[in-house]
């Protein structure tokens, strides 16, 4: 089956710092989109990406489609303690049915105020 | 807020026990979806309602029987669950089963002792 490979795993990050974390694939998506995940909560869509090369930009989030519609990154600009959470990437492939979305394996962010 | 409603928040359940976890959305979408989630890991595709019809079954055990009774509520029926069926239990939908985000609720939390 597909596979979404996120990276980095974790990450533990100085309060101002931007941050970083990408997802690729070896298959083609026709959608991209970023979720995160607080504790005790489902997952929230941040960001959705229709078209290769687009780049959204949500307050101090920027997330890009790659243009091999392969990859996608999502950036934090001065991060918060409220960033913390999970941030998955979910990525639809152009043939679909039943909108079955694969994710990403995920990137805990920590962030020390 | 979620608009999509998860109830209970948390359920504790022995392994005869019967319970069921039900979710709620009133955003006219027309698909409706479980996911299971253990910790640290991104969630798992259970079941897909499209227009109230069971399109997909991922493999699940049938001690787990979803319903949908109308186009705004879903229910996950559980019977004879194990221990390690203890997870968090998400519910989402989305407009069309094509193409379109997710949007989840915040799940419900079942332990099986």
């Amino acid at each position: 089956g597909q596979q979404l490979n996120q990276s980095p795993q974790s990450m533990f990050i100085q309060e101002g710092e931007d941050v970083s974390m990408n997802c690729t694939s070896s298959s083609i998506f026709n959608t991209w989109l970023w979720y995160k995940q607080d504790p005790g909560e489902g997952p929230v869509l941040l960001i959705a990406l229709y078209k290769a090369g687009e780049l959204t930009s949500n307050g101090r989030l920027t997330a890009q489609f790659g243009i091999t519609r392969k990859d996608s990154f999502l950036n934090i600009s001065a991060s918060i303690p409220s960033d913390v959470g999970i941030y998955f990437c979910a990525g639809l492939p152009l043939m679909n049915a039943g909108n079955m979305l694969t994710f990403g394996g995920g990137t805990r962010l920590m962030v020390k105020p | 807020d979620t608009e999509v409603t998860q109830t209970p928040k948390h359920l504790v359940m022995g392994m005869t026990n019967k319970k069921s976890l039900k979710c709620e959305q009133h955003m006219g979408h027309r698909a409706m979806y479980w996911y299971k989630q253990k910790a640290k890991k991104p969630p798992e595709l259970m079941f897909v309602y499209s227009y109230e019809k069971l399109s997909i079954n991922e493999s699940v055990p049938s001690r787990f029987s979803p319903e949908c009774p109308n186009s705004s509520l879903l229910n996950l029926h559980l019977h004879a669950l194990q221990p390690e069926d203890s997870a968090l239990y998400l519910c989402a939908s989305t407009r069309d089963p094509y193409n379109s985000p997710l949007h989840f609720g915040n799940g419900t939390r079942l332990t099986v002792t």
